[in-house]
């Protein structure tokens, strides 16, 4: 079975500043790969996946990701994070191989101060 | 286009008792997910449904928690009996055809065991 680490458990950025966020996952096989956004009181929403081709994959709101297969990362990036962006960011594995279900690492919650 | 609908939204209990909650997916989708997201955590797939059929239940305490999905369309989840270590967000998500589709999440319904 598949399994995500995200390396950061809370990140804490001023404005402006850049942000990485790491996510290793371990399959075997080919997969799918998400991250997804909860901001405050809010539900789970994607901001980006990849499922082949171009491994740098744009989400929303300025969001990037890079697949880097032989590293099984995939980590997200913002060039300049705004307050706005303070959530729970969620890296998330699917494998392709059979029924593999969509496992979710345990998150890593980002704050943005002014 | 109407999200995913849970109820309720809230809900406490006292432990050892039961509760059943409710989940409506997004019309169309064949895929359900019901995760368990304790505080801290990432959300934890518990079963995972297509159409009426269950994919993956692993991880589902099959000796207290029970779901279904009798028609393919809206699913139940229940405890019986509850434990304080199932105070947690029970989300449930639902995709197009699974594999490869995204995921779209209801709000939650959380649940405290007293």
């Amino acid at each position: 079975a598949q399994s995500v680490s995200q390396h950061n458990h809370h990140v804490i950025l001023s404005e402006a500043a850049s942000l990485e966020l790491g996510c290793n996952y371990s399959y075997g096989g080919t997969v799918n790969l998400f991250w997804y956004v909860q901001y405050p009181g809010q539900h789970l929403q994607l901001l980006l996946k990849y499922f082949s081709g171009d491994p740098l994959v744009k989400g929303i709101k300025g969001f990037e990701a890079e697949f880097i297969k032989s590293k099984f990362s995939f980590n997200l990036r913002k060039p300049s994070v705004q307050w706005s962006d303070t959530a729970e960011y969620f890296c998330a594995v699917e494998g392709l191989s059979g029924n593999t279900p969509l496992v979710f690492g345990k998150g890593t919650r980002l704050s943005v101060i002014a | 286009e109407a999200g995913v609908a849970q109820s309720p939204r809230y809900k406490i209990i006292e432990k050892r008792q039961s509760v059943a909650f409710w989940c409506n997916p997004i019309s169309g989708h064949a895929t359900l997910y019901w995760y368990q997201q304790i505080l801290g955590q990432g959300p934890k797939l518990l079963i995972q449904f297509q159409n009426n059929g269950v994919v993956d239940d692993s991880q589902l305490p099959k000796d207290r928690f029970s779901a279904e999905r009798l028609k393919g369309v809206d699913s139940t989840l229940k405890i019986q009996p509850a434990k304080l270590e199932d105070s947690a967000v029970y989300l449930c998500a639902s995709s197009l055809t699974g594999g490869g589709t995204e995921a779209f999440f209801g709000q939650g319904t959380r649940l405290t065991v007293v």
